[in-house]
């Protein structure tokens, strides 16, 4: 079993429907993030959260920490938020590799004009 | 501006020849990191490195090597024994400062095919 999970692994949006991804994870971690891959393959970092909720944007993260489930919202979705989008944690006390991120499979946004 | 910058980013080579995949940092990063993406599939960790000459095997370190003499370098060499070579290569860092969740920067990727 993976130790991340995302649903959906692909999604179809029209623009200007409000999207939900979500994520859970089954370890104790000390921080969840979310990043965002586009089709020639460079990831950015969008959001790192250990509790609570953060908005930029027309994007917003929250984290349940007790019932270890995350979601990635998008509001007003357009067609450039197509991409894929990556939840990853950090474990706790993840051994001598402190700071390695664990990934989830992503799912694939795609917003049709 | 600050950031990573993965050379080159499609690298075509024949089974059984090494190649080296290039890795630059030029934000004073302490950590740097090689992952592994295939189809369908998270992620996975290759090697990371924490500090100058010194690195560490991740979850796929079998068929790979690399280096760490500058902070500001990590190259990955995939050696002819990775019985499966052709992914997507994406290298990653991040400051030591701060917590170790920190932020990290990552780079466009090389996609290596063999044939």
């Amino acid at each position: 079993k993976n130790e991340v999970e995302q649903s959906p692994q692909n999604l179809t949006a029209q623009e200007g429907e409000f999207i939900t991804i979500n994520c859970s994870y089954s370890v104790g971690i000390s921080a969840l993030h979310w990043l965002q891959q586009h089709p020639g393959g460079g990831i950015v970092s969008l959001f790192m959260l250990s509790s609570g909720k953060k908005k930029h944007g027309r994007l917003i993260a929250t984290i349940n920490i007790q019932e270890k489930h995350s979601s990635l919202h998008i509001t007003a979705s357009h067609p450039r938020d197509s991409a894929v989008y990556i939840c990853a944690v950090n474990l706790m006390n993840y051994g001598g590799s402190q700071g390695n991120l664990i990934f989830g499979k992503g799912t694939k946004l795609s917003v049709k004009p | 501006d600050g950031g990573i910058t993965q050379s080159p980013k499609y690298l075509f080579r024949k089974e059984g020849q090494n190649v080296t995949l290039s890795c630059e940092q030029n934000l004073n990063h302490d950590a740097m990191y090689w992952y592994r993406q295939d189809p369908g599939q998270g992620l996975r960790l290759i090697y990371y490195s924490h500090i100058v000459n010194d690195f560490q095997k991740g979850d796929i370190a079998e068929g790979y090597s690399v280096s760490r003499e500058k902070k500001e370098s990590f190259p990955l060499t995939v050696t002819s024994a990775q019985k499966n070579p052709t992914a997507f290569y994406l290298c990653a860092s991040k400051t030591s400062l701060g917590p170790p969740n920190y932020g990290y920067t990552f780079g466009s990727g090389t996609r290596l095919t063999v044939v």
